[in-house]
């Protein structure tokens, strides 16, 4: 089965410091791969996915993911920690099953930027 | 365009009644998914419907429903509502593609039952 695997519940880093937010994932077939990230009161919103090609994806708000299949990682990393990205970050792998797509979602990290 | 709209977005219900909420997808957009997100799970999936039938279901009991309808609007039930179905549910639409589509989450709506 499809899982994935989000290292640390809470991150903390200072303004300006470089973000790292591990995600491992389990997948018998290669893997579509997403970051989501959801602000308080909000949804979901999308940072970057992997799905063929390139293995670092670029996303927005500065973000970017390396695919790495011998790790089985997709780690979500900013070189520059900014006050505005204090959020709750999610890895989902997504799974097919007749036709129909489901996402799998890592149990979160939640990230706080120090000033 | 504009994004994927759920109605209500806050619901306060006791046990034993039952709640429908509305999802309205993207312009286009005819899969629309479910998910839960309590703070003990996390955020697990319900179910999947596209051109008005239901293609995937996760692991949660027949009190949980769905439907959707020919605009691709959909809804989901749940009856005899217990504490535990307190809960923000999001609903989000996607293209009719494949597993590499992106889903477009909607703000949710927060269910809470006393």
């Amino acid at each position: 089965a499809q899982s994935v695997t989000q290292l640390g519940s809470h991150v903390s880093v200072s303004e300006g410091a470089l973000v790292l937010l591990r995600c491992n994932y389990s997948s018998s077939v290669p893997p579509y791969l997403f970051w989501y990230v959801q602000y308080p009161n909000q949804g979901l919103q999308l940072l970057l996915k992997y799905t063929t090609g390139a293995t670092l994806v670029k996303g927005i708000n500065g973000f970017e993911a390396e695919f790495k299949k011998s790790e089985t990682s997709f780690h979500l990393t900013k070189p520059s920690a900014h006050m505005s990205d204090a959020a709750e970050y999610f890895c989902a792998v997504s799974l097919s099953v007749q036709g129909a797509q489901k996402l799998v979602f890592g149990q979160g990290t939640r990230l706080t930027i120090n000033p | 365009k504009a994004g994927v709209t759920q109605t209500p977005r806050y619901l306060i219900k006791t046990r034993g009644q039952q709640v429908t909420l509305s999802c309205s997808p993207i312009s286009g957009h005819r899969s629309v998914s479910w998910y839960q997100q309590t703070p003990g799970q996390g955020l697990q999936f319900l179910f999947e419907y596209f051109s008005e039938t239901q293609r995937n279901k996760g692991n949660f009991p027949g009190r949980f429903s769905g439907r959707q309808f020919s605009n691709s609007r959909s809804e989901m039930n749940v009856s005899t509502l217990e504490l535990g179905d307190s809960a923000l549910y999001l609903c989000a639409s996607s293209p009719p593609g494949g597993p590499g589509d992106t889903q477009y989450f909607g703000p949710g709506t927060r269910l809470t039952v006393l």
